[in-house]
């Protein structure tokens, strides 16, 4: 199966500087690989993805850059906000054909000082 | 959230008592999913559904059973719960044809 790592396990920050979440991944066939951002007692929320066709993605503050050869992915949060301090997950799809299932990274607790 | 609600929110139980907990969702997505989340493990795939009647097993389903006898709705049933099963559950949807996931409130389930 599909094997995700993820670095670091935590990290704080200053804010307005900018944070940088990696990842790797086993398996060669995932193509598609998502970011979660985790707050306190909630649920896990969608924040980006990328497929495996693109090499960078941006959404205002938020990037991701994928490197399919290298097997690695990065989330990039710039100028950051104390709302942007919550637990933030990647993942990566794994299973193929119609099971469209995703293994995650362990999470990285991201503190924005003020 | 995608209209996806777990019941109950919160759960203390004892070692060896049936539990079943409930997702509800109201966005017709084909795919349903139970996850598990515990401190230095992340989220853990326990059991999917992509369709009604239609499950498979996650990467840690031992100890856990599901079913989906209609669209909206997802069981996750420990026959007999353990210490080791204390945990936060999550529930997550997704529509066909796509790995996009989106996740209920969470259950913490307290077995002691």
């Amino acid at each position: 199966g599909e094997n995700v790592e993820q670095h670091p396990s935590t990290l704080s920050v200053q804010e307005g500087d900018s944070a940088v979440i990696k990842c790797t991944y086993s398996d060669s066939a995932s193509n598609y690989f998502p970011w979660y951002k985790q707050e306190l007692g909630k649920g896990p929320q969608l924040i980006i993805d990328i497929r495996s066709n693109v090499g960078e993605k941006k959404d205002q503050r938020i990037a991701v850059t994928l490197n399919k050869t290298a097997k690695h992915f990065s989330l990039h949060i710039t100028e950051t906000q104390p709302e942007d301090s919550a637990v933030y997950f990647c993942a990566a799809s794994y299973g193929g054909g119609s099971n469209y299932k995703l293994t995650f990274g362990k999470g990285t607790l991201l503190t924005v000082n003020p | 959230d995608a209209g996806i609600t777990q019941s109950p929110r919160h759960k203390v139980t004892e070692t060896g008592t049936p539990v079943t907990l409930r997702c509800h969702q109201t966005e017709n997505h084909r795919y349903m999913y139970w996850y598990r989340q515990d401190p230095g493990h992340g989220l853990r795939l326990i059991h999917y559904s992509y369709g009604v009647k239609d499950t498979d097993k996650g990467e840690v389903s031992d100890g856990y059973s599901v079913s989906r006898s209609k669209t909206e709705d997802f069981l996750l049933t420990l026959e007999s719960a353990t210490s080791s099963q204390t945990s936060v559950y999550f529930c997550a949807t997704g529509q066909d044809d796509s790995y996009e996931q989106y996740f209920g409130p969470g259950t913490r389930l307290t077995v002691t």
